[in-house]
């Protein structure tokens, strides 16, 4: 069983949908980080949130520290929103102790 | 503002031959250095950080090697490339000494050893 899982792996939407992708770790951690690797590869970091709740744009990460589970929600999906997103638990406060999740792959459609 | 570049794009190399990936960061100094794998359908795998010129630490033993010689250049290597070696590589960094620093990426280098 992996430290982190994402759920769904894969995710398919009409434009205009809400989406919600779920990632759940084992480890007691110190923040959770959000990315977004787009089609060609390259990642973009998201979120980095420690507690509660984090907003940027259409973009809304939640997390719940005691159930060791955060979601990203997108809200108003548009087909540029297409992309892997990935969740990685840190586990202590250097960032260089992330555990990433395998991803879940994004397609919206027109 | 902060800008990371790596090169190069994509990369086809045969069994046997060296590797040299290179990575350089501007717009910031003394910043943490990551070098990053993903293989097919699997997730990011740390595979090297710097704290500082000549320092490199390693999380997984492994066919490759790293090397700081400068504050914003990060070098990924290899003596002889393995198979197993092909994948996206990407170089990363963060700000020292700020508490779960957002790490900052680069383009990526898509290897395919042959």
């Amino acid at each position: 069983k992996n430290e982190v899982e994402q759920s769904p792996q894969n995710l398919t939407a009409q434009e205009g949908e809400f989406i919600t992708i779920n990632c759940s770790y084992s480890v007691g951690i110190s923040a959770l980080h959000w990315l977004q690797q787009h089609p060609g590869g390259g990642i973009v970091s998201l979120f980095m949130l420690s507690s509660g709740k984090k907003k940027h744009g259409r973009l809304i990460a939640t997390i719940n520290i005691q159930e060791k589970h955060s979601s990203l929600h997108i809200t108003a999906s548009h087909p540029r929103d297409s992309a892997v997103y990935i969740c990685a638990a840190a586990e202590s406060y250097n960032t260089d102790k992330l555990i990433f999740g395998t991803g879940t792959r994004l397609q919206v459609f027109p | 503002s902060q800008t990371i570049h790596q090169w190069p794009a994509t990369l086809v190399q045969p069994v046997g031959s060296p590797l040299s990936l290179e990575c350089t960061v501007e717009g910031t100094s003394n910043p943490n250095l990551y070098w990053y794998r993903q293989a097919a359908g699997r997730g990011l795998q740390l595979l090297f950080y710097s704290v500082g010129i000549g320092q490199i630490s390693s999380e997984v033993p492994q066919n490759l090697s790293a090397s700081r010689p400068q504050d914003r250049q990060f070098i990924l290597s290899s003596k002889k490339l393995l198979l197993s070696d092909s994948g996206f590589y990407l170089c990363a960094w963060s700000v020292k000494g700020t508490d779960n620093s957002p790490l900052h990426f680069g383009n990526g280098t898509r290897l395919t050893v042959t």
